[in-house]
């Protein structure tokens, strides 16, 4: 299917425990981001890549890791879940430029207990 | 202090009135963005500006570069209009996005 797709969509783990939040998207978008989203904070930006092995952080990047292998695939890992890292998680791909308009994905919500 | 604000938080209205949501930012920005998120949680992109005003259907979009400010407006809203309205600034440095809080518009038939 095209578009831009994460999986899980739902996912409950424990406070220590790994977790890796897969993207795929089939634009061959070059720009690929990660937002979590709060109540009271909007989206906020954890890590971005502008291109396959090129990655950067965000606004709230500790706790999370992300690897750009391939172009079509973004994972973001919690090494070591926290309860604060409950969220939504939102996966978006962009063409190269400033500011192009981003797709998003379904989301992730994510429990940590 | 957030570097975007929008108001107001909440908004409800009657179906057929004319909707303005607001959008104020403090970074220099290179394109401005207006988001709808849906009930059940998909996010599409409406709207992205750099300067002056746009317009899809009901939908129209306008930023003041100088002022620092985005309006969203929506003619004759319909109950399918209800939906989170988010206003996202890119910055002309750094690559960053800001997002707004949201605006969460519920028109009532």
């Amino acid at each position: 299917d095209a578009g831009i797709t994460q999986s899980p969509r739902y996912k409950i783990t424990e406070t220590g425990r790994q977790v890796t939040l897969m993207c795929h998207q089939t634009w061959s978008h070059s720009y690929m981001f990660w937002y979590r989203q709060d109540l009271g904070h909007g989206l906020r930006l954890i890590y971005y890549s502008a291109a396959a092995d090129i990655t950067d952080k965000g606004e709230v990047p500790d706790g999370y890791v992300v690897s750009r292998s391939k172009t079509e695939n973004f994972p973001l890992t919690l090494e070591s879940a926290t309860r604060s890292q409950t969220s939504v998680y939102f996966c978006a791909s962009s063409e190269p430029g400033g500011g192009q308009t981003q797709y998003f994905g379904p989301g992730t919500r994510l429990l940590v207990l | 202090k957030n570097e975007v604000e929008q108001s107001p938080q909440n908004l409800t209205a009657q179906e057929g009135e004319f909707i303005t949501i607001n959008c104020s930012y403090s970074v220099g920005i290179s394109a401005l963005h207006w988001l709808q998120q849906h009930p059940g949680g998909g996010i599409v992109s409406l709207f992205m500006l750099s300067s002056g005003k746009k317009k899809h259907g009901r939908l129209i979009a306008t930023i003041n570069i100088q002022e620092k400010h985005s309006s969203l407006h929506i003619t004759a809203s319909h109950p399918r209009d209800s939906a989170v309205y988010i206003c996202a600034a890119f910055t002309n440095t750094g690559n960053q996005f800001y997002f707004g809080t949201g605006t969460s518009l519920t028109v009532i038939p």
